[in-house]
């Protein structure tokens, strides 16, 4: 069975300080792993996708399958980044997403 | 710019009712889902189409059933509404080939049922 865990509903932290926003997952085969963003009364829309490997607005993401991890993070945290992270996966069957728990990003001034 | 609608943003009914969710995509889109997204829980598959009268249960159907007539419109329906379906309805359309392609959400829909 295909699951995604973030196991923190809320992480607090202060502007400037570094960010790491936790996602393990569970699927026996090659996934494709993404984090999706949603802000205060907006959308929700992807922000990164492993396949990529790309930085978005600051953030980055390594899939790490030993640790069958996808964990994002930020050196340094802003304000507008204060959102709801979603971690998801895809696996073989096509398009469909697994999303995790999600968890509230805030960031402090 | 890419665009999913979704019918309202609010929406108030009461138990028993019959409730039509509509969504509507304008980028050509074969995939088409609605998702259920309620604190603590995430969001979670109701169903999926691939292609316009094709649709596959998601992972929580029962009390829902969709359809979809044209390429551009997925409808989530809820037979006889009840207080547990109180929650976010948001619709999604993707392209059909390749699992790493980007699902496109709407704006949502707040359902409560009285």
């Amino acid at each position: 069975a295909q699951r995604v865990t973030q196991p923190e509903k809320l992480l607090s932290v202060f502007k400037g300080a570094p960010v790491e926003l936790k996602c393990n997952y569970s699927y026996s085969g090659s996934p494709e792993l993404f984090w999706y963003v949603q802000y205060s009364r907006q959308r929700l829309q992807l922000l990164l996708r492993h396949i990529s490997r790309e930085s978005i607005k600051g953030f980055t993401a390594d899939l790490n399958k030993g640790e069958t991890s996808f964990h994002l993070k930020k050196p340094f945290a802003q304000e507008e980044d204060s959102a709801m992270y979603y971690c998801a996966l895809s696996g073989a069957y096509g398009n469909k997403l697994v999303f995790g728990a999600g968890t509230i990003l805030r960031v402090k001034s | 710019d890419v665009k999913v609608t979704q019918s309202s943003r609010y929406l108030v009914k009461r138990t028993g009712e019959k409730v039509f969710l509509e969504c509507v995509q304008d980028m050509d889109h074969e995939n088409m889902f609605w998702y259920r997204q309620d604190p603590g829980l995430g969001l979670r598959l109701i169903y999926f189409s691939y292609d316009v009268k094709m649709k596959e249960k998601g992972d929580i159907p029962e009390g829902y059933s969709v359809s979809r007539e044209k390429k551009e419109r997925f409808s989530l329906i809820l037979e006889s509404a009840s207080t547990n379906q109180t929650s976010m309805y948001l619709c999604a359309s993707s392209q059909l080939a390749g699992a790493a392609y980007e699902q496109y959400f709407g704006p949502g829909t707040r359902l409560t049922v009285t």
